[in-house]
């Protein structure tokens, strides 16, 4: 079945940091793939995503391009602020809609200043 | 920008007791959900719902659970006989007809039992 796989957390940086959190997944055909985040006490945001092999979405200073020859979908931002400290999920759908969204277990970063 | 609102905001309730968590999805999608996220671990699918009924299930939707779309705007969990592992943040969210286009979650009821 469908499966995304995340690094594990805490990751915890400076401020204007590089930040890279991994993402792999498992699907039969060609999935879309997303980054959602949820800041301390709120519900779950669209990040980014990308639909199709070589897509790269991005938003907000972060950006991830869709692998499927590594099927990855990782995370990065050239220089982190103390206000992304929240827990990024990744995630994936079939591409038919109304398929459930699958999410990774979360990673968890914390900046400081 | 349209988004997902969900009543209420908190819930406690005593074990073995109904509850019906609620929903009002982006007016123009089509496919809605429940998804949980018990403290600190990961974000489940509940359930998908389109044109009237369960479109995809999985094994936590179980029979004390149901949903419902009473009218053309509300979209309800509701779960029957209330258990101490039900303590979760539930998520409603909606997504539009093609699922490239991603889904919009609401900001969640946390539901405590006690």
């Amino acid at each position: 079945g469908n499966s995304v796989t995340q690094m594990e957390g805490p990751v915890t940086l400076s401020e204007e940091a590089f930040l890279t959190i991994n993402c792999t997944y498992t699907a039969t055909g060609y999935p879309s793939l997303f980054w959602y985040v949820q800041y301390p006490g709120e519900g779950l945001q669209l990040l980014l995503k990308a639909t199709k092999a070589d897509d790269k979405g991005s938003n907000k200073g972060f950006e991830a391009t869709y692998r499927k020859e590594t099927t990855s979908f990782h995370l990065e931002k050239g220089s982190v602020q103390v206000s992304d400290s929240a827990v990024y999920f990744c995630a994936l759908s079939a591409n038919q809609a109304g398929t459930a969204l699958i999410f990774g277990k979360g990673t968890t970063l914390s900046v400081s200043s | 920008e349209p988004e997902v609102t969900q009543t209420p905001s908190h819930q406690v309730t005593q074990m073995g007791q109904e509850v019906i968590l609620r929903c009002v999805p982006i007016s123009n999608h089509l496919y809605f959900y429940w998804y949980r996220q018990i403290l600190g671990q990961k974000v489940e699918f509940l359930v998908s719902f389109y044109n009237n009924e369960i479109s995809e299930k999985s094994e936590i939707f179980d029979d004390q659970f149901s949903v419902e779309r009473p009218d053309g705007s509300n979209f309800t969990l509701k779960i029957r006989s209330t258990k101490l592992e039900d303590s979760a943040m539930y998520f409603c969210a909606s997504s539009p007809q093609t699922a490239s286009y991603g889904y919009t979650f609401g900001s969640g009821t946390r539901l405590t039992v006690v």
